[in-house]
């Protein structure tokens, strides 16, 4: 049970490269999310998806889109990196409490670490 | 979700309780308060949540004010491994809110 994987681990681009961040999490949970997480700031939200074909936008999804391929997988794609983009990504995953809607504790990867040149 | 306050560091020494404080004045009655560490640059650990009552696990205790205005998070015996910034959160469901936290340091 390895939990939420992600890779790569490290990432370096130049400006107006594309890349797509992978995360996939074998714990059977329905939400999965996309963070980011800048130097001596939390991490902020930037895309989720609550279940398998569905998304939605966080906090700061500009610049970014995802695809739920599948229950275990959800991935994030830079279409254009800007300088603004580095940062270090992670991918979490959740479940409903049951009756509930409410999501369980999010359990997270260990990040990916992307810098945009 | 309700914004959360807390202090921007403080210091414990080994083996005493480390008392974390946030101040979440605007919750509302369903909102959860949820507790996560981020130890140097891993990803965020769960520690606890609770919604009225006091909870206790075995990494932490969450105390919450009747109000449901602030809460604590204890450590009862810090040690040199929780060294880490913690995060306050209260939240209804998928959008979960980090703010800066609180950077603790345990000392010998």
């Amino acid at each position: 049970n390895a939990g939420v994987t992600q890779t790569p681990k490290f990432q370096v681009l130049k400006t107006g490269q594309s890349m797509t961040l992978q995360c996939a999490q074998d714990m059977n949970h329905n939400s999965m999310y996309w963070y980011r997480q800048d130097p001596g700031m939390g991490l902020r939200l930037i895309y989720y998806s609550a279940s398998e074909g569905t998304t939605d936008k966080g906090e700061v999804p500009n610049g970014y889109n995802v695809s739920r391929l599948n229950k275990r997988e959800f991935s994030l794609r830079l279409e254009s990196a800007a300088p603004s983009q580095t940062s270090v990504y992670f991918c979490a995953s959740s479940d409903q409490f049951p009756g509930t809607g409410l999501q369980e504790t999010q359990y997270f990867g260990p990040g990916t670490r992307l810098l945009v040149l | 979700d309700a914004k959360t306050t807390q202090p921007t560091s403080m210091d414990c020494a080994e083996g005493r309780a480390a008392n974390l404080p946030c101040n979440h004045s605007t919750i509302s009655g369903n909102e959860y308060v949820y507790w996560y560490r981020q130890i140097h640059s891993q990803g965020p650990q769960y520690i606890i949540h609770g919604l009225k009552n006091n909870e206790t696990n075995e990494m932490a205790s969450l105390i919450i004010t009747e109000d449901r205005k602030s809460s604590t998070l204890i450590l009862p015996h810090a040690t040199l491994r929780d060294t880490a910034v913690y995060y306050c959160i209260v939240r209804l469901n998928n959008d979960m809110r980090f703010g800066a936290g609180t950077r603790l340091t345990v000392k010998p």
